[in-house]
């Protein structure tokens, strides 16, 4: 049982340039998030996916996109890299167990991300 | 709209004396209220969460926290602090889901240094 992986670990872009970073997950939860972490901001949700199919935006979603194909895959996407997203993301899972409860969110390991 | 604050970035605590990291937090009705753990460059990693029931939340790796409704407050606290607990606190809130809210919000984290 691996969790919540990505890929890559790490990434160097130079402005302009588009990427994709992978998300999965092995524990058949609905839904999934994309996170960004910059020194002294927390993390900040980018996007955001409830089920197979769907996204939402977060708070942070300009300059990124999202798709949720598969239900363990959420991939998020820089079609023209900028400095200002360089950064550190996070994704991250939970399991629904419906509008009555709320469980915790599993997160992975990071992409450093460093957009010259 | 939601928001947590975490007053301190910094917190050091000598080894073996009681700690207190102080997260408030503000959402429409009834809160939803975790904490989470980031030690160098991982991902963050749950500890507690205070759904409803008890004001004194037990979790991982002797912490616990209290809820205090009055004061909107969530403060995570262990009685005996040990060097390994050293590392970056995160507060979270999210409403109720009863208002269709599903994103959590971060605070901006509190470093906790224990000193030898």
């Amino acid at each position: 049982n691996a969790g919540v992986t990505q890929t890559p670990k790490f990434r160097v872009l130079k402005t302009g340039q588009s990427m994709t970073l992978l998300c999965a997950q092995d524990m058949n939860h609905e839904y999934m998030y994309w996170y960004r972490q910059d020194p002294g901001m927390g993390l900040r949700l980018i996007h955001y996916s409830v089920g197979e199919g769907t996204t939402a935006k977060g708070e942070v979603p300009d300059g990124y996109n999202v798709s949720r194909l598969k239900k363990q895959n959420f991939l998020l996407g820089l079609e023209s890299a900028a400095p200002s997203q360089t950064s550190v993301y996070f994704c991250a899972s939970s399991y629904s167990g419906g509008r009555s409860s709320y469980n915790e969110q599993f997160f992975g390991p990071g992409t450093r991300l460093t957009v010259l | 709209a939601q928001s947590v604050a975490q007053p301190e970035d910094q917190v050091n605590v000598a080894e073996g004396n009681p700690l207190t990291v102080k997260c408030t937090y503000s959402v429409s009705g009834n809160p939803y209220l975790f904490w989470y753990v980031q030690y160098p460059n991982r991902g963050l990693q749950f500890l507690l969460k205070y759904i409803t029931g008890d004001n004194l939340v037990k979790g991982s790796y002797g912490f616990e926290a209290e809820f205090n409704k009055s004061q909107t407050s969530f403060h995570l606290k262990k009685p005996s602090a040990l060097v390994s607990d050293s590392a970056l606190y995160f507060c979270a809130v999210r409403e109720d889901p009863l208002f269709g809210n599903e994103k959590l919000t971060f605070g901006t984290g509190t470093r906790l240094t224990i000193i030898p």
